[in-house]
């Protein structure tokens, strides 16, 4: 069955310094990749989407991700991150033999933003 | 173009009493799901509905009900609920064919005492 890891449960990083979320799928083939940002109280909001093609994909918020396929990876980064960006992230991933129909979610990372 | 709305935002039940949780999207699409979220388990699908008159078990539909009453709306009912039942449960919509991701809703946060 197909599952997604998110190794770290939370993260703290300084204002104005980089970030890079890890995310870990296992499945045979290439599945639809996602990451989705939940703000506190909030619903999930998506930042980034693959599918195919160019495996370096630009999100909403400054943010970007990179899918290496020898890596079963989907890491979400971003250069300078703001204190308006603590928040929990999840990677979710689409499998094409469902239709797309399920999405399976990570456990997610809490993101903490220190001044 | 609200999204998807879901309805109420809060509840608190006793063990054993029933409710509806409701939940409506305005944006004409297929697929609507059922999700709970609780402390380090992320979401876990309930129940989702791929179209209007089809409804299919999740990973966790035990304790769960829905309808699917039209293309709108889809609810999730506990018949009879349980302490275990305590979380906050999301609601979300998909469009079939063009794109594959999924809009969620505000969620609403239930308690089970």
């Amino acid at each position: 069955a197909q599952s997604v890891t998110q190794p770290d449960i939370h993260i703290t990083v300084s204002e104005g310094a980089s970030l890079e979320l890890r995310c870990n799928y296992s499945y045979g083939a290439t599945p639809y990749l996602f990451w989705y940002v939940q703000s506190p109280g909030q619903g999930l909001q998506l930042l980034l989407k693959y599918f195919s093609g160019d495996t370096l994909v630009q999100g909403i918020k400054g943010f970007e991700a990179e899918f290496k396929r020898s890596q079963s990876s989907f890491n979400l980064r971003k250069p300078s991150v703001h204190w308006s960006d603590a928040a929990e992230y999840f990677c979710a991933v689409g499998a094409p033999d469902t239709g797309f129909q399920k999405l399976v979610f990570g456990t997610g990372t809490r993101l903490l933003v220190s001044p | 173009n609200a999204g998807v709305t879901q309805t109420p935002k809060f509840q608190v039940l006793k063990t054993g009493q029933s409710m509806t949780l409701q939940c409506a999207q305005d944006m004409n699409h297929n697929s609507m799901y059922w999700y709970r979220q609780d402390p380090g388990m992320g979401l876990r699908l309930i129940y989702y509905s791929a179209s209007e008159g089809t409804t299919d078990k999740g990973e966790v539909p035990n304790g769960y009900n829905v309808s699917r009453l039209n293309k709108r709306e889809f609810s999730l009912r506990l018949e009879s609920a349980a302490p275990s039942q305590t979380s906050v449960y999301f609601c979300a919509s998909r469009k079939t064919g063009e794109s594959y991701e999924q809009y969620f809703g505000p969620g609403t946060r239930l308690t089970v005492t």
